[in-house]
């Protein structure tokens, strides 16, 4: 099984600040099958990346995955207000079987 | 506008069974495999089954393989999992999601919370 291990496990940051997610897995990704994913409290996750680096549609341009192999990156280039919230990653390489990283909470400064 | 809704969850004791719904709509439902995705505090997201447009094919993680069984029925939009002999590391709260492939959850539903305890 491929752990992702997510960090930091939390972010303190200001808006318009530029956060950077990492995400590193145990073994490599086959062909970058790597998505990250939004939650906020009470709600279920939303997609935002897949394929490492492809953005799901409506989820804004301030939003980039990079990375492949072990180590992959989610950036948000400036912080809005409404992107307070954790975030996960998850493989699907080895899909059906699918394995999410521990999260990361962005939180306000 | 694609929507699922998940049901079913309930306080039910260690050892009953339950079966969890997901209804969907706003897509066909046997073009897209489907999965159930489970969330608790201590143990974060985990990936519970997954099943074929046509339900010919099934694969379960090892901690509820034998226990749970995950079905579809495509004449009424929706997805089911079966759970039984429960256990109180089961409870979490219960998501259903739409996959590309297997692989990513495109669209989830709300969760139903599934709490076992005696």
């Amino acid at each position: 099984e491929i752990v992702l291990t997510q960090s930091p496990g939390t972010l303190s940051l200001s808006p318009g600040e530029r956060a950077t997610l990492s995400c590193r897995a145990s073994q490599s990704v086959a062909s970058s099958f790597l998505a990250w994913y939004q939650q906020k409290p009470g709600q279920a996750p939303r997609l935002l990346i897949y394929g490492a680096s492809s953005r799901a549609p409506d989820i804004p341009d301030r939003f980039s995955g990079s990375g492949s192999g072990t180590d992959f990156t989610l950036t948000i280039s400036r912080l809005e207000p409404e992107d307070f919230a954790v975030y996960y990653c998850q493989q699907y390489g080895t899909s059906p079987r699918l394995t999410f990283g521990g999260g990361t909470k962005v939180e306000i400064k | 506008e694609v929507q699922l809704l998940e049901s079913g969850g309930t306080l039910a004791q260690p050892g009953a069974s339950l079966r969890l719904s997901c209804e969907v709509s706003g897509y066909t439902l046997r073009d897209y495999a489907m999965a159930w995705v489970r969330q608790t505090p201590g143990r974060g997201l985990e990936w519970v089954s997954a099943i074929s447009g046509s339900g010919g094919t099934t694969h379960y993680a090892d901690s509820v393989q034998g226990r749970f069984t995950i079905s579809r029925d495509n004449s009424k939009n929706t997805l089911y999992l079966h759970m039984s002999s429960l256990r109180v590391e089961d409870t979490a709260i219960y998501y259903c999601g739409k996959t590309i492939n297997w692989g990513y959850l495109v669209s989830w539903g709300q969760g139903t919370l599934v709490t076992v305890s005696s």
